[in-house]
């Protein structure tokens, strides 16, 4: 089945600094990547996406590139912000699929 | 575009205790999803309708849950006979097309605490 596996936090970083957080996924066929961020006390809420291989989705600074030949969806953002502090989800929704498939979140703390 | 209303917030209850949730996604969302999440995990699918009809239940769906989506609006999830590892968030989501990348819409989810 579909699954996806992102890097285990915490991550606590200083302002300005540079953040990436992996995810590969498993998945038959060509699935589509998102990320979700969930900032304290709000709800899920799409970051960007990307449909197919070598789609690049971005939003707010943030960037993820879909890498077929590595299975990977990794996030970066090169300058993060102290409102960038919150839970980020990797997910996929398979070829035929109508649902999300989620890793665990990795919840990130930018300090002033 | 008022968003995903969810009811209650939090609930407690007894185990053994029948509860249900309500969810009111955004207006003409085709689409309705349930999502149930423990502490330290990401949501895991439970059940989701296109319209009022109910298209997929993932195994996790046990016969003690039941959701609906009467006239194709709001929808309810109900636990029977809950046990203490059905605490979780329970969250909903709504999408306005079929499109497998159209984005979700989550609620703020109903956070279930079973004594």
């Amino acid at each position: 089945g579909n699954s996806v596996t992102q890097m285990e936090g915490p991550v606590t970083l200083s302002e300005e600094a540079f953040l990436t957080i992996n995810c590969t996924y498993t998945a038959t066929g060509y699935p589509s990547l998102f990320w979700y961020v969930q900032y304290p006390g709000e709800g899920l809420q799409l970051l960007l996406k990307a449909t197919k291989a070598d789609d690049k989705g971005s939003n707010k600074g943030f960037e993820a590139t879909y890498r077929k030949e590595t299975t990977s969806f990794h996030l970066e953002k090169g300058s993060v912000q102290v409102s960038d502090s919150a839970v980020y989800f990797c997910a996929l929704s398979g070829r035929n699929d109508y649902k999300l498939s989620f890793g665990a979140g990795t919840t990130v703390t930018v300090r002033a | 575009d008022t968003g995903v209303s969810q009811d209650p917030r939090h609930k407690i209850t007894k185990r053994g205790q029948n509860v249900t949730f309500r969810c009111d996604p955004i207006s003409e969302h085709n689409r309705l999803y349930w999502y149930r999440q423990t502490l330290g995990q990401g949501p895991e699918f439970l059940t989701y309708f296109q319209n009022e009809a109910q298209l997929e239940k993932s195994r996790l769906l046990s016969d003690r849950f039941s959701a609906e989506r009467p006239k194709g609006s709001f929808s309810t999830l109900e636990i029977q006979r809950t046990e203490q590892g059905d605490s979780a968030m329970y969250l909903c989501a709504s999408s306005p097309r079929t499109d497998r990348n159209e984005k979700l819409f989550f609620g703020s989810g109903t956070q279930l605490s079973v004594l």
